[in-house]
């Protein structure tokens, strides 16, 4: 068990609906990461916050937008949602961002998204 | 275009056997991550390598980087069936947005 919390564990949905992803950060950590893994395009970097602020931004769909609130709790919202949209995705969360330390991300157990 | 590779993608094999995953990665970077993924489950941290020439060690793992020659390595050593799993490497680039890029990943198979 990491220590970081993803809710909910599947989701299952239809094509144009919107959905939220949740996700705690273990305790102490203050980065959040998302990725998508998919079949056909393995495991890609969405987005990351560091204390509320946006850090870095990968392959991240328009339709697609974050946040981390104050408590350090990380949304993520997918609209407008397509069959291509169905994977698993995944947050990460770590103490720091960049080259600070180690900088290790452990990840939670992930959300399997179904769009139908 | 920041590419990392890993070969190979599928490796089956005995127990008791050695064997070396490699990934090798397109842009220079000092900082290196092995994973493991077990069916539908989260990644499980296993290694950082944080410069050239690091080397870590756990049971009968051992990763390995390379930074000039952009590459690394994951020997397995006299593998056992629990160690069936599929095992990515990833590269943090900072230069090019704080990115974590990772490889296809390698499925293995050990065969009792």
């Amino acid at each position: 068990d990491s220590g970081v919390t993803q809710t909910p564990k599947h989701l299952i949905t239809a094509t144009g609906q919107r959905v939220t992803l949740r996700c705690s950060p273990r305790s102490g950590d203050l980065s959040v990461y998302w990725y998508q893994q998919s079949l056909d395009q393995g495991l890609q970097f969405l987005i990351q916050y560091y204390n509320g602020e946006e850090r870095a931004k990968g392959n991240i769909l328009e339709r697609f937008s974050a946040q981390q609130f104050p408590d350090l709790h990380s949304e993520l919202n997918l609209s407008s949602l397509e069959l291509g949209d169905s994977a698993l995705y995944f947050c990460a969360s770590s103490v720091a961002w960049g080259l600070a330390g180690i900088n290790e991300q452990f990840f939670g157990p992930g959300t399997r998204l179904t769009v139908l | 275009e920041l590419k990392v590779e890993q070969n190979p993608l599928f490796l089956s094999m005995q127990e008791g056997k050695n064997y070396t995953i490699y990934c090798n990665y397109s842009t220079t970077s000092d900082r290196l991550y092995w994973y493991r993924q077990d069916p539908g489950k989260s990644l499980e941290s296993l290694f950082v390598l944080l410069s050239n020439g690091a080397v870590k060690q756990e049971g009968r793992l051992m990763a390995s980087l390379d930074t000039k020659a952009r590459l690394s390595t994951l020997h397995i050593t006299a593998a056992v069936h629990d160690l069936s799993a599929t095992y990515f490497c990833a590269v943090f680039y900072m230069e090019y947005g704080n990115k974590l890029v990772f490889g296809a990943g390698t499925i293995l198979r050990v065969k009792s």
